[in-house]
């Protein structure tokens, strides 16, 4: 099972909007709702963002949002914050009931 | 309030064996799918296995199978994951991580594993 593909990195500045895409194939995210964005500021452990695609667990802000076009999903961080400074991976479910991550993005607040 | 609390880890000799442990709290652990999920230093995550909340269905990444097992007692809220025949690349923090609606909600702090050659 390959890796979903992530860009290595997105910058913006504070308050402007940025995008981060998740490129899979029919066999994963194309074939199931079940696509999740997960925060991983340095030295920490993972935090889930989004899940299903579009849900935000409970306390996570609403600048944080998720899309999904055929194979490729995408995160979406409006209103940068210098906290939201962290890498940035995706998940999905796949046909071999298993799941693969992303290559993980990092993000830059300038 | 959810505790995931991995063991286990520490330096291993290549070829060697080590037994992870995840001990669980703050939830009824037996409701829910538990899965592995690693991260070698400076890279990426990659997850590992999951395991079904009766222990029914077992499922492991290419990279581990064959190699690692995960188990769980519900009746001690544990999940394990025995690893053999452990290579240079794994070499990496591994997190016990509870599933709930196929997605991955609560992560532990991870416990580290050195292999060495």
């Amino acid at each position: 099972q390959s890796a979903l593909t992530q860009p290595p990195s997105v910058s913006g500045s504070p308050g402007q909007s940025v995008t981060i895409s998740c490129t899979g194939t029919s066999s994963d995210v194309g074939s199931y709702n079940r696509v999740s964005w997960y925060q991983q500021p340095p030295g920490t452990a993972p935090k889930l963002m989004i899940y299903e695609v579009t849900n935000r667990p409970s306390g996570v802000p609403d600048r944080f949002s998720g899309s999904k076009s055929g194979n490729t999903a995408s995160l979406t961080i409006s209103g940068l914050q210098a906290e939201d400074e962290a890498d940035y991976y995706c998940s999905s479910y796949t046909a071999s009931s298993t799941y693969v991550f992303g290559t993980g993005t990092k993000v830059t607040v300038l | 309030e959810v505790q995931l609390v991995e063991s286990g880890g520490g330096l291993v000799k290549a070829g060697g064996s080590l037994k992870l442990s995840c001990a669980a709290s703050g939830f009824t652990f037996k409701n829910h799918p538990m899965n592995w999920v690693r991260q070698a230093p400076g890279k990426g995550l990659e997850w590992l296995s999951s395991i079904s909340s009766s222990g029914s269905y077992i499922y492991y990444g290419d990279s581990v199978k064959g190699r690692f097992t995960i188990s769980r007692d519900n009746a001690r809220s544990s999940l394990f994951l025995q690893m053999n025949s452990l290579r240079g690349d794994d070499t990496a923090v591994y997190y016990c991580v509870r599933e709930f609606r196929v997605t991955f909600d609560s992560w532990g702090q991870g416990t580290l594993v050195t292999v060495s050659s």
